[in-house]
C-alpha cells in the first residue's frame, strides 16, 4: 500500500537556522505530492504543490522543495526560519483518486 | 471569499449512535474530500465525491458513508460509533481539474468525541 514517511517528528531550531524536513513515499507511480501547514489554533494551508515539471518548486513565505524521484522523496526547505515558522508540516501524496498523508513534523522555532 | 466551511465544530456522542457532519466547499469547487484526523497523526483518507458521485474511497468500514448534493454541500455519516472514532474530521474542497492535477483546500474541521 501506498504511503508517506515523515522521518523527523519533532524538530526545534533557532531563529535563522536553515530548514530541511525530509518526506518519503513508497508509490512507483505518478504521484501529485503536496506540502500542508498547520499554525498553532489554524487549519491546514497549503505550503507548496508539484505537479509536474521543474522539480523545484516554490511556495509561500520562502518555502521550497525538491522533488526527487530516484529517491521517492519531496523534501521541504527554508534558509532561514522565523519564529512565526513554529507549526506542523505535513507531506501529502495524491496517487489517483487517493490521498496520503504523513504523520507530521512538528517544528519549533526559538526566537 | 469564504473559505470551506463545517459544521458542527465539535461533537459529543455516546457510543452506538450516529453522526451527520456537513460540509460546504469554496464556491466553484466541485469536489470534496473527507479525512479523518487522530490526535498525533496525520489526516486519513476517507471519500471524495465530485459532482455528487463517489471518486475515491479510503480503507475504512462501512459504518462510514457520505453523499454529495447539487449545490455540492457535502455530508459525513458515521453509524455504530466507537471510542476509536473519536478524532478531528476535515473536510477539503477541489476544483478538480481532468488528469487530477487538483489542490485541496481545507476547513477547520469537526471535533468528535465518543464517549
Amino acid at each position: 500500500a501506498q504511503s508517506v514517511s515523515q522521518h523527523n517528528h519533532h524538530v526545534i531550531l533557532s531563529e535563522a537556522a536553515s530548514l530541511e524536513l525530509g518526506c518519503n513515499y513508497s508509490y512507483g507511480g505518478t504521484v501529485n505530492l503536496f506540502w500542508y501547514v498547520q499554525y498553532p489554533g489554524q487549519h491546514l494551508q497549503l505550503l507548496l504543490k508539484y505537479f509536474s515539471g521543474d522539480p523545484l518548486v516554490k511556495g509561500i513565505k520562502g518555502f521550497e522543495a525538491e522533488f526527487i524521484k530516484s529517491k521517492f522523496s519531496f523534501n521541504l526547505r527554508k534558509p532561514s526560519v522565523q519564529w512565526s515558522d513554529t507549526a506542523e508540516y505535513f507531506c501529502a501524496i495524491q496517487t489517483g483518486n487517493q490521498f496520503y498523508f504523513g504523520t507530521g513534523t512538528s517544528l519549533t522555532v526559538i526566537p | 471569499d469564504a473559505g470551506v466551511t463545517q459544521s458542527p465544530t465539535h461533537l459529543i456522542k455516546t457510543r452506538g449512535q450516529q453522526v451527520t457532519l456537513r460540509c460546504s466547499p469554496i464556491s466553484g469547487h466541485k469536489s470534496v474530500s473527507w479525512y479523518q484526523q487522530v490526535l498525533g497523526q496525520g489526516p486519513q483518507f476517507i471519500f471524495q465525491y465530485y459532482e455528487k458521485e463517489e471518486r475515491g474511497r479510503g480503507n475504512f468500514p462501512d459504518r462510514f458513508s457520505a453523499r454529495q448534493f447539487p449545490n455540492y454541500s457535502s455530508e459525513l455519516n458515521v453509524n455504530a460509533l466507537l471510542l476509536g472514532d473519536s478524532a478531528l474530521y476535515l473536510c477539503a474542497s477541489s476544483f478538480y481539474l481532468s488528469g487530477g492535477t487538483e489542490t485541496q483546500y481545507f476547513g477547520p474541521g469537526t471535533r468528535l468525541l465518543v464517549l
